[in-house]
């Protein structure tokens, strides 16, 4: 079974902190999506890899950055914190059509 | 960006009742369907890939159908359960601006909730 792990369920942090969300995938799969979810707008790409050191704009890039050093790493980066990231961040990875999801970490910023 | 759009947003239904609802997508350039099921404190699960028009596709009590010339889909609940609780997302893939990837578009899902 494909497994994608997020560093944390549940995050704190204060405005203008900087943030680090991890997601590791163990099945070599070469495409990995950073989401974030708000009530009533389903699931916004923020960022996504199709290979190592390599990335792309989403839907929604503004405020964040990505890094994928390695295949099975992709860390999404939220370099000033502010209230309007709070939200459920999901992670997923992908070889063929279907994504494969990581459980998500809800991040809080006061 | 797509327009994938779900309805109804949420639902609910008494344990036992069949239950559909609605996902449409744009008609033009349609390359797949995916359907995911996202129950809480759980990561989204992928429950169908369509690709063909008037393609149909079940898995246990749950099947799903697709129509590309008018774009929608529509996703099928036999005889719900309270474990079939969940929100329901579709979601389509467009080609990546660098065509190096497909990214999903999803729709804003469909929070299903089933009484015992």
């Amino acid at each position: 079974d494909v497994k994608v792990t997020q560093s944390s369920r549940y995050l704190v942090k204060r405005t203008g902190e900087k943030v680090f969300l991890e997601c590791v995938q163990d099945m070599d799969h070469e495409n990995m999506f950073w989401y974030r979810q708000d009530p009533g707008l389903g699931l916004r790409l923020i960022y996504f890899s199709y290979d190592v050191k390599m990335k792309e704009k989403g839907d929604i890039p503004e405020g964040y950055s990505v890094s994928r050093e390695k295949k099975e790493r992709f860390s999404l980066i939220l370099e000033s914190a502010s209230t309007n990231q709070t939200s459920m961040y999901l992670c997923a990875s992908s070889w063929g059509l279907a994504q494969y999801f990581g459980p998500g970490t809800r991040l809080l910023v006061l | 960006i797509l327009n994938v759009e779900q309805s109804p947003q949420s639902l609910h239904v008494q344990e036992g009742d069949s239950t559909n609802f609605t996902c449409s997508f744009p008609s033009s350039n349609f390359y797949a369907l995916h359907w995911y099921r996202w129950e809480t404190a759980k990561s989204p699960e992928a429950l169908f890939v369509m690709t063909l028009n008037g393609d149909e596709k079940k898995k246990g009590r749950i099947s799903a159908t697709l129509n590309t010339k008018e774009g929608y889909s529509y996703l099928y609940i036999k005889g719900s359960q309270p474990e079939d609780s969940a929100t329901y997302l579709c979601a389509s893939p467009e080609a990546s601006s660098s065509g190096s990837a497909r990214q999903l578009t999803f729709g804003s899902g469909t929070q299903l909730t089933v009484l015992p």
